[in-house]
C-alpha cells in the first residue's frame, strides 16, 4: 500500500489553519497515524487510529478521513509546530506498515 | 516514563554488517512489539521490520528480507537489529520504536509506535 502526502511542503504563519493530506492507494479502513519530526529528532505520535488525539498533544491538531483519504489539520499554527509530518498504515499490521514521503510546514 | 536507549555511531565498509541494540527504561518488555524504521539522510521514515518478544514472533520488510535480522533478548530486555551486506545506501539514521498505543478493532489488536528510541547513525563508506 503506497501513501501519498500532499502537499510535500508548505509555508505558513502563525496562527493560521493548516492542512496535510494523505492518500492510500487502497483502503485502509482507519488504520492511520500521524508522527510530527524535528530536525535531528526521533519522530512523535500525534494522532492514531486516523482521529485519536495522543496523550500529551496539544487540541490544536486534528485528524480525520477514513478508506483512502485522511487529513491532519492545525486549527492555529504555533512556532513550535514547524516541522515535517509524516502519515503511516497500519493495514497490513504486524506487516507491512508503509509511510507517506511527509510534508515539511516552514515558516512563511 | 519509558524510553529507549539505542546504541552509539557506526562507521562500517561495504558489505560488512552492523548490528544496533535498543533497550527500554522502563515497561514491560516482552509485553510489547518493537520496530525497527530508518531515515536516510534527507529522506524520509522506511519501516524494515518488528519483533514481539512475547512470542519472538518476527515480521520483515519485504526490501530486506534475507538483509535483516531482529532478535530481542529476554535476558536483558535489549532489542537488536542487524543489516548484512551493507552498501553506501544503507547510511542512515535507525530508529527503534515501542507498538505501545493498542488500539482493538474486530477481534484484533493493533499497536501504534508511541515511544521512540534516539536513533543511531550509521555510515557505511569505503
Amino acid at each position: 500500500i503506497q501513501l501519498t502526502q500532499s502537499p510535500s511542503s508548505l509555508s505558513a504563519s502563525v496562527g493560521d489553519r493548516v492542512t496535510i493530506t494523505c492518500r492510500a492507494s487502497q483502503g485502509i479502513s482507519s488504520y492511520l497515524a500521524w508522527y510530527q519530526q524535528k530536525p535531528g529528532k526521533a519522530p512523535k505520535l500525534l494522532i492514531y487510529a486516523a482521529s485519536t488525539l495522543e496523550s500529551g498533544v496539544p487540541s490544536r491538531f486534528s485528524g480525520g478521513g477514513s478508506g483512502t483519504d485522511f487529513t491532519l489539520t492545525i486549527s492555529s499554527l504555533q512556532p513550535e509546530d514547524f516541522a515535517t509530518y509524516y502519515c503511516q498504515q497500519l493495514n497490513d499490521y504486524p506487516r507491512a506498515l508503509t509511510f507517506g514521503g511527509g510534508t515539511k510546514v516552514e515558516i512563511k | 516514563q519509558v524510553h529507549l536507549a539505542q546504541s552509539g555511531a557506526e562507521v562500517k565498509k561495504p558489505g560488512s554488517s552492523v548490528k544496533v541494540s535498543c533497550k527500554p527504561s522502563g515497561g514491560t518488555f516482552s509485553y510489547y512489539a518493537f520496530s525497527w524504521v530508518r531515515q536516510a539522510p534527507g529522506q524520509g521514515l522506511e519501516w524494515m521490520g518488528s519483533i514481539t518478544p512475547m512470542v519472538d514472533k518476527v515480521n520483515y520488510a519485504q526490501k530486506f528480507q534475507g538483509r535483516v535480522t531482529i532478535i530481542a533478548d529476554k535476558s536483558t530486555t535489549t532489542a537488536y537489529m542487524e543489516l548484512s551486506s551493507l552498501r553506501s545506501e544503507d547510511t542512515a539514521v535507525y530508529y527503534c520504536a515501542r507498538e505501545g498505543r493498542r488500539v482493538p478493532v474486530a477481534g484484533m489488536d493493533y499497536y501504534y509506535m508511541d515511544v521512540w528510541g534516539q536513533g543511531t547513525t550509521v555510515t557505511v563508506s569505503s
